[in-house]
């Protein structure tokens, strides 16, 4: 079964400096999908950022960019210029190819200070 | 607008009582998912639904059930045989193609 760690339950960053939430996965697959979801304090979870395993490039989504390092299972979210809105839940999320049964980290709480 | 709505938002239960939670999408999806989640745990599996009339367990099946008798529609029961059911639900679904989840906005389940 794949599992998805991510090792750092709470972090802050001061508003407009770049943060690094870090995650690492376990699976024996070659194919899969990574994900990032947000979860303000409403509690409705918000899509990120989208990575293919088979895509070396590393996706970004605007202030958004992940270090997909594939040898190392390791799936890491930047977030650049931190803004209030940014504090939340942030959970790491792992998908098999043809398979849409999705597994979730444990999730790190971000706050964004002013 | 298309989305996924889930009722009620906050559902209190007596021990002992089943109750059902509601899902229910209009963006044509197939898949459809439950998930539970307690406070530093993330979110787990329960059930979920790849198409019409078929459903698989998840990693915490036990003490619910489902149903999926409409590709629309995906409810959850939580039994009394679910021993510590307050936790906060979410459903979710998705297209085909890998393209992630479309989350409802949960519902806060609290026994009392």
């Amino acid at each position: 079964a794949q599992t998805v760690t991510q090792s750092q339950p709470e972090m802050s960053v001061q508003e407009a400096e770049t943060v690094t939430l870090s995650c690492t996965y376990d699976t024996s697959e070659n194919n899969y999908y990574l994900f990032w979801y947000k979860q303000p304090p409403s509690r409705q979870m918000i899509l990120v950022i989208r990575q293919e395993a088979y895509k070396q490039q590393n996706a970004t989504e605007n202030r958004f960019s992940v270090n997909f390092q594939k040898a190392a299972k390791s799936f890491s979210l930047k977030i650049s210029d931190s803004q209030l809105g940014d504090t939340a839940m942030y959970f790491c999320a792992f998908m098999r190819t043809n398979n849409n049964d999705m597994r979730f980290g444990a999730g790190t709480r971000l706050t964004v200070k002013p | 607008d298309g989305g996924i709505t889930q009722s009620p938002k906050y559902l209190f239960r007596k021990e002992g009582q089943n109750v059902t939670l509601s899902c229910e999408q209009n963006l044509n999806h197939d898949a459809m998912y439950w998930y539970r989640q307690d406070p530093g745990q993330g979110l787990r599996l329960i059930y979920y639904s790849q198409i019409v009339n078929d459903f698989q367990k998840g990693d915490i099946a036990e003490g619910y059930s489902v149903s999926r008798e409409k590709k629309e529609s995906f409810p959850l029961t939580v039994t009394s045989a679910q021993k510590n059911p307050t936790a906060f639900y979410l459903c979710d679904s998705s297209r085909q193609g890998n393209y992630g989840y479309t989350f409802g906005s949960g519902t806060r389940l609290t026994v009392v």
